[in-house]
C-alpha cells in the first residue's frame, strides 16, 4: 500500500540555519510525491511536487526536495530558515487520492 | 483567477445532527476532493468527484456523502454526527480526471465542532 512517513513531528531551527524535513514513502508503483505547507487556521499550499522528471525539485519560497529511489526518500530542504517558514509541513504520495503523512511542525527561533 | 473557497468557515453542531459543507472549485477545475483533518493529524481522503460522478472513496462510512454540481462546485454532507467528526474539512480542486500527477489546490477549510 502507498504511504508516507514523516520523521520528526517537531523540528526547531534557528533563523538562517538549514531546514531539513524528512519524508520516506512506500509505493508499489512509481510515486508522485508532494510537499504542502499549512499555516495556522489555513488550508494547504503546494510547495513542490515530483512527477518522475528531474530528481531535484525546486519549489516556492526557496524550498527544494530530492527524490532518492534507493532510499525511498523525498526530504524537503531550505538553505536558510526565515521566521515566516514556521508552519506545519506535510509530505504526500498520490495514488489516486492523496495520502498524507502526519506532518512536521517547524519552529524557527530568532 | 479565483481560488478554492469553502463555506462556512466555522460550524458548531450537536451529536446526531446533519451538516452540509460547501466548496467552490478554482476556476476551470473539474475535479473536487474532500479531506478530513483531525487535530494534530494529516488530512485523510474522504472522496473525490469528477464531472458530477464519484471517482474514488476513502475509508469513511456511508453517512459521509457528497455531490458535485454542473458548475463543479461541491457539497459534503455528514449525517448522524458523532463527536469524532469534529475536524477541519478541506476541499481541493484539480484539473483532470483525478490522475496521480494532478496538483490539488486546497481551500481554507471548514472547522466543524460536534458537541
Amino acid at each position: 500500500a502507498q504511504s508516507v512517513t514523516q520523521l520528526g513531528s517537531h523540528v526547531s531551527v534557528s533563523e538562517g540555519a538549514l531546514v531539513l524535513l524528512r519524508c520516506n514513502y512506500s509505493s508499489s508503483v512509481p510515486p508522485y510525491l508532494f510537499w504542502y505547507v499549512q499555516y495556522p487556521n489555513q488550508g494547504l499550499q503546494l510547495l513542490l511536487k515530483y512527477t518522475s522528471a528531474a530528481t531535484l525539485v525546486k519549489g516556492i519560497n526557496g524550498f527544494e526536495a530530492e527524490f532518492k529511489k534507493s532510499e525511498t526518500s523525498f526530504h524537503l530542504t531550505k538553505p536558510s530558515a526565515h521566521m515566516s517558514d514556521a508552519a506545519e509541513y506535510f509530505c504526500a504520495v498520490s495514488v489516486r487520492d492523496m495520502r498524507f503523512g502526519a506532518g512536521t511542525r517547524l519552529t524557527v527561533k530568532p | 483567477e479565483t481560488g478554492v473557497t469553502q463555506s462556512p468557515t466555522h460550524l458548531i453542531k450537536t451529536r446526531g445532527q446533519q451538516v452540509t459543507l460547501r466548496c467552490s472549485s478554482q476556476s476551470g477545475h473539474n475535479t473536487v476532493s474532500w479531506y478530513q483533518q483531525a487535530l494534530g493529524q494529516g488530512p485523510q481522503f474522504i472522496f473525490q468527484y469528477y464531472r458530477e460522478e464519484e471517482n474514488g472513496r476513502g475509508n469513511f462510512p456511508p453517512r459521509f456523502s457528497g455531490l458535485q454540481f454542473p458548475n463543479y462546485s461541491s457539497e459534503l454532507n455528514v449525517n448522524a454526527l458523532e463527536l469524532d467528526d469534529s475536524a477541519l474539512y478541506l476541499c481541493a480542486s484539480s484539473l483532470g480526471q483525478g490522475g496521480r500527477a494532478d496538483t490539488q489546490y486546497f481551500g481554507p477549510g471548514t472547522r466543524l465542532t460536534v458537541l
